[in-house]
């Protein structure tokens, strides 16, 4: 079975510059995750999808991040602008559960670095 | 913010030993998971265990949970080099509908050859 596959693996870019994230989740997975991990952290969650919906989006810097989960498969992640402390990695998982009482599955994540 | 928080920060031991490392929470639990992460990767499911279980087993793995204490422990017996990574405890509340998983900030464990 594939896994979640994430590209870019790594990204630097200046600050106030765009940029992008995808995300392709197991198939046949409904729930869809998107997480934040600082260097020293834990995964922090910055968007839920059920599907193509939104379900928590309340830990979203929505100013300026955006995510949208086309066709209810394929996800992407954007930044614009970034922002030095937006430096970190950002880790997709995927699930058949969406309410937490099974695991997830999480991609190798993007490490983006702004300068 | 994070929920739980891990203990210790960090862990060091030889090929062989026992490693133990602890999680402690403050709400009331549906369920605790820990997942492991090695170096420049993602996270990797270990195992789950319900706010009504006590103990739950898999291979060298074993995760006991006290919800009276809040807490829960992970323990890796006979540990291999491979075993070197970061381990993350993540709670679901009690009554989440949506199934959130706070993440502590993690164990950094080191095994020596």
């Amino acid at each position: 079975e594939a896994g979640v596959a994430q590209s870019p693996r790594y990204k630097i870019i200046e600050k106030r510059q765009s940029v992008a994230f995808w995300c392709n989740p197991i198939s046949g997975h409904a729930t869809l995750y998107w997480y934040q991990q600082i260097l020293g952290q834990g995964p922090k969650l910055l968007i839920q999808f059920q599907n193509n919906g939104v379900v928590d989006d309340s830990q979203l810097p929505k100013d300026r991040f955006s995510a949208e989960r086309l066709k209810g498969v394929d996800s992407t992640l954007k930044i614009q602008p970034a922002k030095l402390e937006d430096s970190a990695v950002y880790l997709c998982a995927s699930s058949l559960d969406g309410g937490g009482r099974a695991e997830q599955f999480f991609g190798p994540g993007t490490r983006l670095t702004v300068l | 913010s994070q929920q739980g928080e891990e203990d210790p920060q960090a862990l060091s031991i030889q090929e062989g030993e026992n490693a133990t490392m602890n999680c402690s929470y403050k709400t009331s639990i549906n369920n605790l998971q820990w997942y492991r992460q090695n170096s420049g990767r993602g996270l990797v499911h270990l195992i789950l265990i319900r706010s009504n279980e006590r103990e739950k087993h898999s291979g060298r793995l074993r995760v006991t949970l006290d919800t009276s204490k809040k807490s829960s422990s992970l323990l890796i017996t006979a540990s291999r080099a491979a075993d070197t990574a970061s381990y993350f405890c993540a709670t679901v509340d009690r009554g989440s509908t949506l199934g959130r998983l706070y993440f502590g900030r993690g164990t950094q464990l080191t095994v020596w050859p």
